[in-house]
Protein backbone atom coordinates (compact mmCIF):
# COMPACT_ATOMS: atom_id res chain seq x y z
CA UNK A 1 0.00 0.00 0.00
CA UNK A 2 1.56 3.46 -1.05
CA UNK A 3 1.99 6.04 1.49
CA UNK A 4 1.19 9.84 2.40
CA UNK A 5 3.20 11.39 -0.50
CA UNK A 6 3.93 14.80 -0.08
CA UNK A 7 6.25 17.33 -2.80
CA UNK A 8 8.77 19.11 -2.31
CA UNK A 9 10.73 17.16 0.24
CA UNK A 10 12.95 21.00 0.43
CA UNK A 11 11.71 24.34 -0.16
CA UNK A 12 14.01 28.04 0.10
CA UNK A 13 12.24 31.02 -0.72
CA UNK A 14 12.64 34.96 0.39
CA UNK A 15 10.23 36.55 2.79
CA UNK A 16 7.27 37.98 1.42
CA UNK A 17 7.16 35.32 -1.40
CA UNK A 18 4.38 32.79 -2.19
CA UNK A 19 5.30 28.69 -1.54
CA UNK A 20 2.77 25.80 -2.55
CA UNK A 21 2.70 22.30 -1.13
CA UNK A 22 1.42 18.94 -2.31
CA UNK A 23 0.01 15.74 -0.79
CA UNK A 24 -1.61 12.87 -2.11
CA UNK A 25 -3.27 10.80 0.64
CA UNK A 26 -3.37 7.15 1.10
CA UNK A 27 -5.83 6.05 -1.36
CA UNK A 28 -9.60 5.79 0.00
CA UNK A 29 -8.88 8.15 3.48
CA UNK A 30 -11.33 10.48 3.47
CA UNK A 31 -9.99 12.77 6.42
CA UNK A 32 -6.45 14.55 5.20
CA UNK A 33 -4.25 16.88 7.73
CA UNK A 34 -1.91 19.56 7.94
CA UNK A 35 0.62 20.17 10.41
CA UNK A 36 3.43 22.31 10.78
CA UNK A 37 6.24 21.33 13.07
CA UNK A 38 8.83 23.97 14.31
CA UNK A 39 12.60 22.99 14.91
CA UNK A 40 12.14 21.45 18.45
CA UNK A 41 8.13 21.31 18.42
CA UNK A 42 5.70 18.97 18.00
CA UNK A 43 3.29 18.81 15.18
CA UNK A 44 0.55 21.68 15.54
CA UNK A 45 -2.46 20.88 13.67
CA UNK A 46 -2.91 23.71 10.85
CA UNK A 47 -6.10 22.57 9.41
CA UNK A 48 -8.18 19.38 8.70
CA UNK A 49 -10.67 18.29 5.96
CA UNK A 50 -12.94 15.28 5.74
CA UNK A 51 -13.34 14.78 1.80
CA UNK A 52 -13.39 18.18 0.99
CA UNK A 53 -15.00 19.63 3.66
CA UNK A 54 -12.80 21.84 5.81
CA UNK A 55 -13.65 20.30 10.11
CA UNK A 56 -11.18 22.10 11.55
CA UNK A 57 -8.93 25.31 10.64
CA UNK A 58 -9.10 26.90 13.78
CA UNK A 59 -5.15 26.95 14.37
CA UNK A 60 -4.30 27.91 10.48
CA UNK A 61 -3.07 31.58 9.90
CA UNK A 62 -5.65 32.94 7.89
CA UNK A 63 -4.32 35.98 6.63
CA UNK A 64 -1.80 34.03 4.66
CA UNK A 65 -2.36 30.27 4.66
CA UNK A 66 -4.90 28.50 2.55
CA UNK A 67 -5.77 25.10 2.07
CA UNK A 68 -8.24 23.11 -0.70
CA UNK A 69 -9.19 19.97 -1.00
CA UNK A 70 -11.29 20.38 -4.25
CA UNK A 71 -12.01 16.55 -4.90
CA UNK A 72 -11.82 15.23 -1.97
CA UNK A 73 -9.04 13.63 -2.75
CA UNK A 74 -5.11 15.38 -2.92
CA UNK A 75 -4.58 18.90 -1.15
CA UNK A 76 -2.40 21.71 -1.22
CA UNK A 77 -1.26 24.11 1.39
CA UNK A 78 -0.37 27.61 0.41
CA UNK A 79 1.78 30.52 2.40
CA UNK A 80 1.47 34.20 0.67
CA UNK A 81 3.11 35.97 1.74
CA UNK A 82 6.32 33.89 3.83
CA UNK A 83 7.44 35.21 6.86
CA UNK A 84 10.56 33.85 8.45
CA UNK A 85 8.60 31.93 11.05
CA UNK A 86 6.95 29.61 8.98
CA UNK A 87 10.42 28.19 8.61
CA UNK A 88 9.25 24.61 9.70
CA UNK A 89 8.61 21.18 8.44
CA UNK A 90 4.87 20.99 7.03
CA UNK A 91 3.19 17.10 7.80
CA UNK A 92 0.67 15.95 5.79
CA UNK A 93 -1.48 13.03 7.32
CA UNK A 94 -4.37 10.86 6.26
CA UNK A 95 -6.78 9.02 8.03
CA UNK A 96 -9.38 6.43 6.86
CA UNK A 97 -12.57 8.35 8.59
CA UNK A 98 -13.12 11.00 11.04
CA UNK A 99 -13.97 9.79 14.52
CA UNK A 100 -11.77 8.11 16.86
CA UNK A 101 -12.00 4.42 16.33
CA UNK A 102 -9.63 1.57 15.82
CA UNK A 103 -9.24 2.09 12.26
CA UNK A 104 -8.69 5.99 12.37
CA UNK A 105 -5.00 5.68 12.96
CA UNK A 106 -3.01 9.34 11.23
CA UNK A 107 -0.47 8.21 8.54
CA UNK A 108 2.22 11.14 7.94
CA UNK A 109 3.75 12.00 4.87
CA UNK A 110 7.76 12.66 4.94
CA UNK A 111 6.83 16.24 5.24
CA UNK A 112 8.19 19.44 3.22
CA UNK A 113 10.52 21.63 4.86
CA UNK A 114 10.51 24.67 4.29
CA UNK A 115 13.52 27.81 4.79
CA UNK A 116 12.52 30.97 4.78
CA UNK A 117 15.23 33.40 4.28
CA UNK B 1 -7.85 22.31 26.36
CA UNK B 2 -6.03 19.27 25.76
CA UNK B 3 -2.40 19.32 26.21
CA UNK B 4 0.73 16.96 26.47
CA UNK B 5 3.87 17.83 28.45
CA UNK B 6 6.84 15.13 27.80
CA UNK B 7 8.88 16.71 30.82
CA UNK B 8 12.50 14.43 28.79
CA UNK B 9 13.69 16.96 26.21
CA UNK B 10 16.17 14.51 25.85
CA UNK B 11 17.54 10.93 27.16
CA UNK B 12 20.42 8.76 26.52
CA UNK B 13 20.60 5.22 27.20
CA UNK B 14 23.11 2.44 26.79
CA UNK B 15 22.26 -0.13 24.55
CA UNK B 16 20.72 -2.90 25.64
CA UNK B 17 19.41 -0.75 28.83
CA UNK B 18 15.87 -0.42 29.82
CA UNK B 19 13.90 2.60 28.64
CA UNK B 20 10.84 4.63 29.74
CA UNK B 21 9.74 7.84 27.96
CA UNK B 22 7.33 10.21 30.19
CA UNK B 23 4.33 11.56 28.92
CA UNK B 24 1.43 13.61 30.97
CA UNK B 25 -1.73 14.84 29.34
CA UNK B 26 -4.22 17.26 30.50
CA UNK B 27 -8.10 16.61 28.96
CA UNK B 28 -11.44 17.03 29.59
CA UNK B 29 -13.01 13.34 28.99
CA UNK B 30 -11.18 10.01 28.36
CA UNK B 31 -8.19 10.78 26.14
CA UNK B 32 -7.16 8.53 23.04
CA UNK B 33 -3.45 8.80 24.03
CA UNK B 34 -0.42 7.87 20.62
CA UNK B 35 3.10 7.41 20.64
CA UNK B 36 4.64 8.15 17.46
CA UNK B 37 8.34 8.21 16.59
CA UNK B 38 10.52 9.72 13.90
CA UNK B 39 13.87 9.42 12.66
CA UNK B 40 15.82 11.83 10.99
CA UNK B 41 14.17 12.69 7.29
CA UNK B 42 11.33 10.36 8.32
CA UNK B 43 7.77 10.97 8.55
CA UNK B 44 6.04 10.14 12.02
CA UNK B 45 5.44 6.44 12.44
CA UNK B 46 2.57 5.22 14.46
CA UNK B 47 3.98 2.90 17.53
CA UNK B 48 0.83 2.17 19.42
CA UNK B 49 -2.27 4.04 20.67
CA UNK B 50 -4.52 3.44 23.29
CA UNK B 51 -8.29 4.63 23.03
CA UNK B 52 -9.99 1.90 25.85
CA UNK B 53 -10.04 -1.51 27.72
CA UNK B 54 -6.36 -2.67 28.90
CA UNK B 55 -4.28 0.08 30.23
CA UNK B 56 -1.18 -2.11 29.35
CA UNK B 57 -0.87 -1.39 25.28
CA UNK B 58 1.36 -3.13 23.24
CA UNK B 59 3.29 -1.35 20.16
CA UNK B 60 5.33 -1.90 17.10
CA UNK B 61 8.86 -3.05 17.89
CA UNK B 62 9.03 -4.16 21.29
CA UNK B 63 7.54 -0.78 22.70
CA UNK B 64 4.48 -0.91 25.14
CA UNK B 65 3.26 1.98 27.27
CA UNK B 66 0.58 2.55 30.16
CA UNK B 67 -2.42 4.35 30.45
CA UNK B 68 -2.60 5.57 34.33
CA UNK B 69 -5.88 7.73 34.98
CA UNK B 70 -4.82 8.77 37.97
CA UNK B 71 -1.64 10.25 37.19
CA UNK B 72 -2.88 11.41 33.68
CA UNK B 73 0.38 9.58 32.25
CA UNK B 74 1.02 7.64 29.46
CA UNK B 75 4.31 6.20 29.57
CA UNK B 76 6.54 4.60 27.00
CA UNK B 77 8.82 1.62 27.97
CA UNK B 78 11.12 -0.45 25.85
CA UNK B 79 13.32 -3.46 27.92
CA UNK B 80 16.22 -3.83 26.05
CA UNK B 81 16.48 -0.92 23.87
CA UNK B 82 18.35 -1.36 20.27
CA UNK B 83 20.91 1.32 18.05
CA UNK B 84 18.34 1.56 15.75
CA UNK B 85 15.92 3.39 18.43
CA UNK B 86 17.74 6.46 18.52
CA UNK B 87 14.94 8.80 17.31
CA UNK B 88 12.00 11.97 18.44
CA UNK B 89 9.59 9.95 20.49
CA UNK B 90 6.13 12.09 20.47
CA UNK B 91 3.13 11.38 22.65
CA UNK B 92 0.20 13.31 21.59
CA UNK B 93 -3.76 13.10 22.86
CA UNK B 94 -6.23 13.03 20.51
CA UNK B 95 -10.42 13.42 21.22
CA UNK B 96 -13.57 11.92 19.33
CA UNK B 97 -12.85 14.44 16.80
CA UNK B 98 -9.88 13.22 15.39
CA UNK B 99 -7.95 16.48 16.90
CA UNK B 100 -4.68 15.38 17.57
CA UNK B 101 -1.80 17.50 20.27
CA UNK B 102 1.25 16.69 20.50
CA UNK B 103 3.50 17.14 22.87
CA UNK B 104 7.51 18.58 22.20
CA UNK B 105 9.02 15.55 21.87
CA UNK B 106 11.87 13.49 23.37
CA UNK B 107 15.38 13.08 21.83
CA UNK B 108 16.47 9.54 22.61
CA UNK B 109 20.20 8.92 21.88
CA UNK B 110 21.43 5.39 22.36
CA UNK B 111 24.96 4.71 23.30
CA UNK B 112 27.17 1.82 22.59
Amino acid sequence: EAGVAQSPRYKIIEKRQSVAFWCNPISGHATLYWYQQILGQGPKLLIQFQNNGVVDDSQLPKDRFSAERLKGVDSTLKIQPAKLEDSAVYLCASSLDWGLDSTDTQYFGPGTRLTVL
Amino acid sequence: AQSVTQPDIHITVSEGASLELRCNYSYGATPYLFWYVQSPGQGLQLLLKYFSGDTLVQGIKGFEAEFKRSQSSFNLRKPSVHWSDAAEYFCAVGGYNNDMRFGAGTRLTVKP
